[in-house]
């Protein structure tokens, strides 16, 4: 089975401080992790994902995720936030071997100006 | 370029009718998936569809129907609603790339109420 956690339901930083979003899991093979954002009164985009190779992965609008294998976490990271960053992000996972992806159940994100 | 798009935006049902959710794909990918989105729980898998032709059942399938029309459609249906499934749903499509990962591209989501 296959696991999402977000430990917090809320973030809140002021703008032009580091954000992060926390996100640990738990799959039995090697795992898939992503991170999607969703703005209000929208579908979920798709922000960054780590598959193999380097911890430190780059994604869209800023954003990077460190992937750490003897803590099962994979953070989200932003060095500068935005007010246009207040959004709704989720973590999720993939065992490698599966096709259904399990998302965290969110954390949102408030930036303010 | 449409992406995924789902109809309707929103309904409202009484208890005991049904209704189908329609889901369409143009960017040619194999899998296409149904989630719900419920405060504080994140995104659930109702059903999925590894390739046309195939269906399986996610987490929470109980009360839901699918149907792979083809390889761009994949509709929901719910046979007799109940209030438990108010919800708002999503449907999404994705491709496998090399690299194993499938990066889902969602719709703008469906909004059920069921009195």
């Amino acid at each position: 089975a296959q696991s999402v956690a977000q430990p917090e339901d809320q973030v809140n930083v002021a703008e032009g401080n580091p954000l992060t979003v926390k996100c640990t899991y738990s799959v039995s093979g090697n795992p898939y992790l992503f991170w999607y954002v969703q703005y209000p009164n929208r579908g979920l985009q798709f922000l960054l994902k780590y598959i193999t190779g380097d911890n430190l992965v780059k994604g869209s609008y800023g954003f990077e995720a460190e992937f750490n294998k003897s803590q099962t976490s994979f953070h989200l990271k932003k060095p500068s936030a935005l007010v246009s960053d207040s959004a709704l992000y989720f973590c999720a996972v993939r065992d490698g071997a599966d096709y259904k992806l399990s998302f965290g159940a969110g954390t949102t994100v408030t930036v303010r100006a | 370029n449409a992406g995924v798009t789902q109809t309707p935006k929103f309904q409202v049902l009484k208890t005991g009718q049904s209704m189908t959710l329609q889901c369409a794909q143009d960017m040619n990918h194999n899998s296409m998936y149904w989630y719900r989105q419920d405060p504080g729980m994140g995104l659930r898998l109702i059903y999925y569809s590894a390739s046309e032709g195939t269906t399986d059942k996610g987490e929470v399938p109980n009360g839901y129907n699918v149907s792979r029309l083809n390889k761009r459609e994949f509709s929901l249906r719910l046979e007799s609603a109940a209030p438990s499934q108010t919800s708002v749903y999503f449907c999404a499509s994705s491709f496998r790339e090399i690299s194993g990962a499938n990066v889902l591209t969602f719709g703008a989501g469906s909004r059920l109420t069921v009195l």
